[in-house]
């Protein structure tokens, strides 16, 4: 599977859109990008994936650009709440394939 | 939304006792489960694969003599740490996986932190 980078960490004012970046210069076409979070102590939380559309749902949107090598989470209204460690990760589509984290970002969000 | 649930969420035990940690997806049939392991400050890494009535896949350094993983039904996956010492001390978490579209998410439990004393 493809390899990402991401910011080691970020901080966001509460209410703002945080825009969490992620690169992912050698991603294959058959590769999907996916989104988790993990807050301090729980599982990872499942966001978002997409593979070359934009997609939004209830929780944040994938913005993907159109070569595919870099991809954007934006959370629209950040709360206290959304302060986490968010990981981007790319997968082949293959259900036997387990997900590989990285380092993620460290996102902040600031009162 | 698909729920995966982990028991026990915190064991505390004395070295040389074996643990067991059940996996469960509650509103979906896993075909495939993932076990990770979480030390502090660390990312997950993925311990192993199981799928329903087949061995578990181990990742390398992972002794499958000590994690004995067993996934006898389509919802439920267990994780056993033998004989466990201070080492294994960690945060334990399981995932799933229904079948069908390859590019579905996985979905993952709430972990269970051991530590064993």
């Amino acid at each position: 599977d493809a390899k990402t980078t991401q910011p080691t960490s970020m901080d966001c004012a509460e209410g703002r859109a945080a825009n969490l970046p992620c690169n992912h210069s050698t991603i294959s076409g058959n590769e999907y990008v996916y989104w988790y979070r993990q807050i301090h102590s729980q599982g990872p939380q499942y966001i978002i994936h997409g593979l070359k559309n934009n997609e939004t749902n209830e929780m944040a949107s994938l913005i993907i650009t159109e070569d595919r090598k870099s991809s954007t989470l934006i959370l629209p209204h950040a709360t206290l709440r959304d302060t986490a460690v968010y990981y981007c990760i790319v997968r082949v589509s293959d259900s036997a394939r387990q997900l590989t984290f990285g380092s993620g970002t460290q996102l902040t969000v600031l009162p | 939304g698909a729920v995966v649930s982990q028991h026990p969420s915190r064991v505390i035990c004395k070295s040389g006792t074996s643990v067991k940690i059940e996996c469960r997806s509650l509103d979906f049939q896993a075909t495939t489960m993932f076990w990770y392991r979480q030390f502090p400050k660390q990312s997950l890494m993925l311990m192993a694969t199981s799928n329903e009535g087949s061995k578990a896949t181990y990742e390398q350094g992972v002794e499958k003599d000590k994690f004995l993983i067993n996934h006898a039904s389509l919802t439920l996956s267990t994780l056993t740490v033998t004989s466990a010492h201070p080492e294994d001390s960690s945060f334990y978490i399981c995932s799933a996986r229904g079948g069908g579209d390859g590019n579905q998410p996985q979905h993952f439990g709430d972990g269970t932190r051991l530590s064993i004393l």
